[in-house]
């Protein structure tokens, strides 16, 4: 039973260009969960899908960011034009239950973003 | 919001010392996990436990939701436990499904 998969696992981009990072989700889990962990710093929520829908994006910055969790596919976190303070680790997580956040969330290995 | 506290920030023991890692919260909470992150940055699930004791092998943890607080064990600690500890917690109200909630970590350093 493989675990949250991310991908890629380092990804290095220029300042302006854009990023695209990938989560599947543990099988049988249809919720998933983005998190971003500076450098020194807790993790913080992002975004939370579920199958083609955006069931919380307040921790999303307003410009640059966006998520989709398509009906086939990974989930996606997409950042435009990428400056140097989005360097970070990015986490997905899923869940086979969120509502009331009654299961447990598990994540993957995360993907170190470094922006040059 | 909910606040997310741990103590204390930073702990170096010696191979085989016991620890009491302590996560407090400022309002009731649905969910409550621990997490090991390893120092390859990886996040490992410790426990789920919103309330209540579990076991597994050398660690175990105790949350007390009435009380706001939860605590993590280490017992016999070896090097490789060194890593940053995580709580995080869920309130599950209105606006915040999903939302986990984490603290800073306690950075614990296991020396041979």
């Amino acid at each position: 039973n493989a675990g949250v998969m991310q991908n890629p696992r380092h990804l290095v981009r220029r300042r302006g260009q854009e990023a695209r990072l990938r989560c599947s989700p543990m099988k049988g889990h249809s919720h998933v969960y983005w998190y971003r962990q500076l450098p020194e710093e807790g993790l913080k929520f992002m975004v939370y899908l579920q199958k083609e829908n955006i069931i919380d994006e307040s921790g999303m910055p307003k410009e640059r960011f966006s998520a989709e969790f398509p009906k086939e596919g990974p989930s996606i976190l997409r950042i435009q034009q990428v400056v140097r303070g989005d360097s970070a680790a990015y986490f997905c997580a899923s869940s086979p239950v969120g509502t009331g956040g009654t299961d447990t969330q598990y994540f993957g290995p995360g993907t170190r973003l470094t922006v040059l | 919001g909910i606040q997310v506290e741990q103590s204390p920030p930073d702990l170096i023991l010696q191979e085989g010392a016991n620890s009491t890692l302590r996560c407090n919260f400022s309002d009731s909470v649905n969910n409550l996990q621990w997490f090991h992150q390893n120092p390859w940055g990886q996040l490992i699930n410790l426990f789920y436990i919103p309330s209540g004791t579990k076991q597994n092998g050398r660690l175990s943890a105790t949350t007390v939701a009435t009380e706001r607080y939860s605590l993590l064990y280490i017992s016999s600690s070896q090097t490789t436990d060194s890593g940053v500890y995580f709580c995080a917690v869920e309130t599950g109200s209105r606006g915040s499904q999903g939302n986990l909630i984490f603290g800073k970590g306690t950075k614990l350093s296991v020396k041979p």
